[in-house]
């Protein structure tokens, strides 16, 4: 149980082009779902936090518009790299918290966007 | 702001050591401390810790919180190439946000 799918696993995209990953909790129902983003050989730094039905919050230094997160629904969020750069080009993951497993974060295989 | 610091950076050793990876934290509100193994994609749970004194086992891997030192370590006996990895460790605090460590990249040699 509590198995978190992400697609794609991999995209490559030109500079300037907008890509979107989803996020989805396939066995559970994901009130919250967590962004985090990592650089090579770097740890994970949490992006922004959605929860279902409502506008996600950035955390400082992440930009708002560039990073577009829609959390329609409790098994699924989408982030919208828009106008991506070069400097976009990192590790992405999603993690989600079952919402009968408060203290736990389940994370999805991420996403390697690379931008040309 | 919340912190976790982790130590070594690197760490390499032969089959069959044991090594032990230290996280120290600064987590207001603090409710948990987690570890976390990652190889090519995204990390797996390993323990979590909301206790002090209180060892977590799992196979060759043990886990201990100190929580008046703000301090956890990750213990691996008899270590395997197959334990090459980064390993990483987490604050959670009364929010559940988590905030990691810069993690520690392991490598065992045969």
């Amino acid at each position: 149980g509590a198995v978190v799918s992400q697609h794609p696993s991999r995209v490559i995209c030109k500079s300037g082009t907008s890509v979107k990953i989803e996020c989805r909790s396939l066995d559970f129902q994901a009130t919250t779902m967590f962004w985090y983003r990592q650089f090579p050989k770097q740890s994970l730094m949490l992006m922004a936090t959605s929860n279902e039905g409502s506008k996600a919050t950035y955390e400082q230094g992440v930009e708002k518009d560039k990073f577009l997160i829609n959390h329609a629904s409790l098994t699924l969020s989408t982030l919208t790299v828009t106008s991506a750069h070069p400097e976009d080009s990192s590790f992405y993951i999603c993690s989600a918290r079952d919402r009968g497993y408060y203290n736990e974060q389940f994370f999805g295989p991420g996403t390697r966007l690379t931008v040309l | 702001e919340d912190k976790v610091v982790q130590s070594p950076l690197s760490l390499v050793v032969h089959e069959g050591d044991t090594v032990t990876l230290n996280c120290s934290y600064e987590v207001t509100n603090f409710r948990s401390l987690l570890w976390y193994k990652q190889e090519k994609k995204a990390p797996t749970f390993l323990f979590m810790l909301t206790s002090s004194g209180i060892e977590k086992k799992s196979g060759r891997l043990s886990s201990i919180l100190d929580k008046k030192e703000l301090f956890s370590i990750l213990n691996i006996t008899a270590t395997q190439t197959g334990d090459s990895a980064v390993y990483l460790c987490a604050g959670n605090n009364a929010g559940n946000m988590l905030t990691f460590g810069g993690g520690t990249r392991l490598m065992v040699k045969p």
